[in-house]
């Protein structure tokens, strides 16, 4: 049982590259997020997915698109990377028992550079 | 808006030493509280829940409480350890269901010295 991994752990980009980060999760939780930390800032919800075929947004969506076509994946897509999106990202996944979200499980980040 | 506030934003201890990790919210409508282990490099780790019907939560040496009607929430660690040192991240979740969302602190990084 892996948990929640993340692909890949670091990774430098020229500014208006793309590129795609995968979060897998083997606990067949329905929900999925996507967030950003950055110093001083805490963790901020970029988009979340509550079940296979659907997301939606979060606090910052801008610059980046997401998918959900697995359940155990979720897609993190930069379609042209800035500076500004220089961060560190964390998957997390949670089961929903009884409607209710219980505690989020989150993978070991990935690093973004963008030059 | 909600937003969360953790103070100190650090801290060092000599090991052995009891402490308090303090986080306060603005909006009292919550539906728990959750304090968070990170290491350095590494994700998340969730330590303990609090429901907001609760007032706190007990896991070995670790023990959160919630005030609710004031907006804040204490992590105490007893006995400190060098494993200890981490930073500590608390989050509250408003709202249930689909809509819900967690609103992270940003953190007290603790150092528990020899």
């Amino acid at each position: 049982n892996a948990g929640v991994t993340q692909t890949p752990k670091f990774r430098v980009l020229k500014t208006g590259q793309s590129m795609t980060l995968l979060c897998a999760q083997d606990m067949n939780h329905e929900y999925m997020y996507w967030y950003r930390q950055d110093p001083g800032m805490g963790l901020r919800l970029i988009h979340y997915s509550v079940g296979e075929g659907t997301t939606a947004k979060g606090e910052v969506p801008d610059g980046y698109n997401v998918s959900r076509l697995k359940k155990q994946n979720f897609l993190l897509g930069l379609e042209s990377a800035a500076p500004s999106q220089t961060s560190v990202y964390f998957c997390a996944s949670s089961y929903s028992l009884a409607g209710v979200q219980e505690t989020q499980y989150f993978g070991p980040g990935t690093r973004l550079l963008v030059l | 808006k909600q937003e969360v506030t953790q103070i100190p934003a650090a801290l060092s201890v000599p090991e052995g030493e009891n402490l308090v990790l303090n986080c306060s919210f603005t909006d009292s409508a919550i539906y728990n509280l959750q304090w968070f282990r990170q290491d350095p490099g590494k994700g998340l780790t969730s330590l303990l829940l609090i429901q907001s019907s609760q007032r706190e939560q007990t896991s070995g040496r670790l023990n959160a409480s919630l005030d609710k009607s004031s907006g804040r929430s204490t992590l105490y660690i007893a006995a400190s350890q060098p494993g200890d040192s981490a930073t500590y991240l608390c989050a509250v979740k408003v709202g249930t269901g689909t809509a819900s969302k967690l609103t992270f602190g940003t953190g007290t990084r603790l150092q528990v010295t020899l």
